[in-house]
């Protein structure tokens, strides 16, 4: 158990309406990522962050911002949610370099 | 850009048999490979991490190798039991630094009883 929580764990949602997700460690772990898992997709990870206010997008990164004022919060944020967008959506850390990446139980998402 | 694949989709065997999964990736330039195990409706557990240097990891009954030049890992796990059924993914660690990960969609596996 790493200590990583994700708030809510599912949330419905309707189309256009924005929608935070949270990810909280209890470790002071410099990088974080958000990823989201689509059948038929795998795990894409969305942004990422490498410190307070240090953050990069990755891979599906248009339609999501992401922030983080404080080292255990990284907020995740669909400022106007689509249904392209109903996924589960994983965050992670990592304690070292090369260390594995530590995920949280997940946000289950469904925007209709 | 790096592309992860992994086969077979789905993989069912008899409880004790020995059996390989497969994990291949298009760019050797890897950090790190690394398994993972997914519970139906869980997040993922790190099972193995392969540094790029490194040609294997062993824990218990599983041993992961790596072959970048070839662009490949296998994990295999010895005497299977019911309770390794699960999905099993493989990552290439990419860009040192931010060791973003790129996935394979998974190997489900059932081991019968």
């Amino acid at each position: 158990d790493a200590g990583i929580t994700q708030s809510p764990r599912h949330k419905v949602t309707e189309t256009g309406t924005p929608v935070t997700l949270r990810c909280h460690q209890t470790e002071n772990h410099r990088y974080m990522y958000w990823y989201r898992q689509d059948p038929g997709h795998g795990l894409r990870l969305i942004h990422y962050s490498y410190g307070v206010k240090d953050t990069d997008k990755g891979e599906v990164s248009d339609g999501y911002s992401v922030s983080r004022s404080k080292t255990e919060d990284f907020l995740l944020t669909l400022e106007s949610a689509t249904s392209s967008q109903t996924s589960v959506y994983f965050c992670a850390i990592r304690r070292g370099a090369g260390e594995t990446q530590y995920f949280g139980p997940g946000t289950r998402l469904l925007v209709l | 850009k790096q592309e992860v694949t992994q086969i077979p989709a789905a993989l069912s065997v008899p409880e004790g048999e020995n059996l390989v999964l497969n994990c291949s990736f298009t760019d050797s330039a890897i950090y790190n490979l690394q398994w993972f195990r997914q519970d139906p409706g869980k997040g993922l557990t790190s099972l193995l991490l392969i540094q790029s240097s490194q040609r294997e990891q062993t824990s218990g009954r599983l041993n992961a190798s790596l072959d970048k030049s070839s662009g490949r890992s296998t994990l295999y796990i010895a005497a299977s039991q019911p309770g390794d059924s699960a999905t099993y993914l493989c990552a290439a660690g990419i860009q040192g630094g931010s060791e973003k990960l790129v996935f394979g969609k998974g190997t489900k596996l059932t081991v019968n009883p």
